[in-house]
């Protein structure tokens, strides 16, 4: 198993610029979670999914979109970058047990 | 969902058990306790998790005072591997999903020396 993968690993935007996160899992897992990471603090929840076509906002939602079409696929959209979205944003899924697993992140840089 | 406390950093030499200690001193009766550590900024990655017994597997021992109110992760014989950030958090239970719905707070630096 390929575990969650998150694709790019680094992507660098223009300030109002829109882009998409994608995060893939072959774990069958129906809960996926998305997370940012400021520098020097924890992770903060945006969005998460406990399955396909349910999705539900988290702690910070604003300026993300997601949806769940497949039970494998949870990406994230930025609809128009800025600059306070520079962060690491972290892809996790879980099969309802109390154990996340967690992507490899993909840092992102909005001039 | 309870605050937690934890140290900034600690250190700890290699091959001795690393104590990292959480204190949540306001948890409810069916708020969970969870472990997670960082690695040089990569992905999180799940410890171990406990409600009120301690607890223990193949990475950690978790220890939950009596009161709930404090805890203290236990590492047995930390290696140089050991060192990361590691995250106490506590929440509560609303069924499946709460283990996914977790908020991570600033956690304790470990540094494991040689």
């Amino acid at each position: 198993n390929a575990g969650v993968t998150q694709t790019p690993k680094f992507q660098v935007l223009k300030t109002g610029q829109s882009m998409t996160l994608q995060c893939a899992q072959d774990m069958n897992h129906e809960y996926m979670s998305w997370y940012r990471q400021d520098p020097g603090m924890g992770l903060r929840l945006i969005h998460y999914s406990v399955g396909a076509g349910i999705t539900d906002q988290g702690e910070v939602p604003n300026g993300y979109n997601v949806s769940r079409s497949t039970t494998e696929d949870f990406p994230l959209r930025l609809l128009s970058a800025a600059p306070s979205q520079t962060s690491v944003y972290f892809c996790a899924s879980s099969r309802g047990t109390f154990e996340q697993f967690f992507g490899p992140g993909t840092r992102l840089t909005v001039l | 969902d309870a605050k937690t406390t934890q140290p900034p950093s600690m250190d700890c030499a290699e091959g001795r058990a690393a104590n990292l200690p959480c204190n949540h001193s306001t948890i409810s009766g069916n708020e969970y306790v969870y472990w997670y550590r960082q690695i040089h900024s990569q992905g999180p990655q799940y410890i171990i998790h406990g409600l009120k017994n301690n607890e223990t597997n193949e990475m950690a021992s978790l220890i939950i005072t009596e009161d709930r109110k404090s805890s203290t992760l236990i590492l047995p014989h930390a290696t140089l591997r050991d060192t990361a950030v590691y995250y106490c958090i506590v929440r509560v239970y609303e069924g499946e999903t709460s283990g996914s719905r977790l908020t991570f707070g600033e956690g304790t630096q470990l540094t494991v020396n040689p």
